[in-house]
C-alpha cells in the first residue's frame, strides 16, 4: 500500500528566501505525486504533478518539485516566497492504475514579513 | 476554482438531524469523490463514483449515505452523526480513470456536530 510522509507540520520562512517542503512516499511500483495547496477556507488547488519523464516538474505559482527515486522523495521548492504563499501543502501518491490519491498529513506554511 | 462547488459551506448540526452535502462539478467529468479533512490528520478518502456507480467505500459508517444521481451531482446524507464527525468534507471530481487525470476538489462543507 501506498504511503506518504511530511516530516514538517509547521515551516516558517521570511519572504523573499527560498522554501523547500518535503515529501517522502513509500511505494514500490510507478508513483504517481501531485502537490496541492490548501488557503483557509479552500478547497485544495493542484500545484504540480509528476508521472514520468524529467524529474523536476514546473508548478503554478513559481513551485517546482524535483523526484528523487533513490530518496523516495518528492521535495517542492519555491526560490523566493511571497506572503501569499501562506497556505498548507499536501503531498499525495497515486497508482499506476487507479483512481485513488494517498495524502500526506500536510506542512503549515507561514511566511513572516 | 469554480469548476466544483459545495453547499452549505457551513452546517451546524445535532445528533439526532438529518442533513446533506451536495457537490455539484461543472467539468464534465466522470468520477466523483467524498474525503473527510479533520484537523492533524491526513484527508481520509470516503466514497469514490464513477459514472454515478459507487467504486469505493473506504469502511464508513453507515450514518453517511451518499448519492450520485448523475455525473455532475453528488451527495452525502447525514443521520445520527457524533461529535467526532466534526469535519471538512471536501468533494472532489476528476474527468475519467485514467491516473494521469487530475482530481479538482470543491472548497469543503465544514461540519460540526453538537
Amino acid at each position: 500500500a501506498q504511503s506518504v510522509t511530511q516530516p514538517d507540520i509547521h515551516i516558517t520562512v521570511s519572504e523573499g528566501a527560498s522554501l523547500e517542503l518535503r515529501c517522502n512516499y513509500s511505494y514500490g511500483a510507478t508513483p504517481y505525486l501531485f502537490w496541492y495547496v490548501q488557503s483557509p477556507g479552500q478547497g485544495l488547488q493542484l500545484l504540480l504533478k509528476y508521472f514520468s519523464g524529467d524529474t523536476l516538474v514546473q508548478g503554478i505559482k513559481g513551485f517546482e518539485a524535483e523526484f528523487k527515486r533513490s530518496q523516495s522523495s518528492f521535495n517542492l521548492r519555491k526560490p523566493s516566497v511571497h506572503w501569499s504563499d501562506a497556505a498548507e501543502y499536501f503531498c499525495a501518491v497515486g497508482r499506476e492504475y487507479g483512481n485513488k490519491l494517498v495524502f500526506g498529513a500536510g506542512t503549515i506554511l507561514r511566511v513572516k514579513s | 476554482e469554480t469548476g466544483v462547488t459545495q453547499t452549505p459551506r457551513h452546517l451546524v448540526m445535532g445528533m439526532t438531524n438529518k442533513k446533506s452535502l451536495k457537490c455539484e462539478q461543472h467539468l464534465g467529468h466522470n468520477a466523483m469523490y467524498w474525503y473527510k479533512q479533520s484537523a492533524k490528520k491526513p484527508l481520509e478518502l470516503m466514497f469514490v463514483y464513477n459514472f454515478k456507480e459507487q467504486t469505493e467505500n473506504n469502511s464508513v459508517p453507515s450514518r453517511f449515505s451518499p448519492e450520485c444521481p448523475n455525473s455532475s451531482h453528488l451527495f452525502l446524507h447525514l443521520h445520527t452523526l457524533q461529535p467526532e464527525d466534526s469535519a471538512l468534507y471536501l468533494c472532489a471530481s476528476r474527468h475519467g480513470q485514467a491516473s494521469t487525470d487530475t482530481q479538482y476538489f470543491g472548497p469543503g462543507t465544514r461540519l460540526t456536530v453538537l
